[in-house]
């Protein structure tokens, strides 16, 4: 079977750093996605990871080590804008519950 | 390029009326995968369709629920006799076929259900 756990939500300041976790358990992996929930709009796609190792975008990055069954997505240099629900995912796309981010002036 | 169409985009249904939402996948995508998402919830994998075939319905209720992707035309969700329980975003996603499994989806704007 697939689960998926990651923290329901988490608060940071404008400016700040932010690292959301994700960890796993997947009968035969195949990658790791993070998508970006803004409040009453679809899922936008934000990164994916197959290989270990840190995936730079931006302010946006995104870790993946396959032996601990663990990710991380982090986000630096936080705007407003950022306040979202961050989901991580498994294929056949099979979503964690999402960390509602909200960034405060 | 449309990206992925849903409608209606709003549906009020009473209970016991039939819903159907609709969904066009982008152009050259050939997969397609429906999510129920509640209020303040994540999104839940209901079903995961390719034209004519359905490959994966673990996550779709056994009973009052169905899914098609015809040769012609769009996706279909159906859900009959409505329950108060039913009310959610339904969102649809597509995605280009590809060996591996692993797939970016395109969602589309959600189709909100609201059962009175």
């Amino acid at each position: 079977g697939q689960n998926i756990d990651q923290p329901t939500e988490m608060t940071a300041t404008e400016g700040a750093i932010v690292q959301i976790n994700c960890t796993y358990q997947t009968s035969g992996f195949n990658g790791l996605f993070w998508y970006q929930q803004h409040a009453g709009e679809a899922p936008t796609f934000l990164s994916y990871n197959v290989l270990d190792g840190l995936e730079e975008k931006g302010r946006f990055s995104s870790f993946l080590s396959r032996s601990k069954g663990y990710s991380y997505l982090l986000l630096k240099e936080l705007q407003m804008k950022d306040s979202a629900s961050y989901l991580c995912a498994v294929p056949r796309l099979i979503f964690g519950t999402g960390t509602r981010l909200q960034v405060f002036p | 390029n449309a990206g992925v169409m849903q409608n209606p985009r709003h549906l009020v249904r009473r209970r016991g009326q039939e819903a159907r939402l609709r969904c066009s996948p982008m152009k050259g995508h050939s997969h397609v995968y429906w999510y129920r998402q509640l209020p303040e919830e994540g999104l839940k994998f209901m079903v995961y369709l390719q034209k004519e075939n359905i490959i994966d319905e673990s996550g779709m209720p056994k009973e009052r629920f169905s899914a098609e992707f015809p040769k012609e035309g769009p996706s279909i969700l159906r859900i009959q006799q409505v329950v108060r329980g039913d009310s959610a975003a339904y969102f649809c996603a597509s995605s280009p076929p590809t060996s591996s499994g692993a797939n970016v989806l395109t969602f589309g704007a959600g189709s909100r259900l609201t059962v009175l």
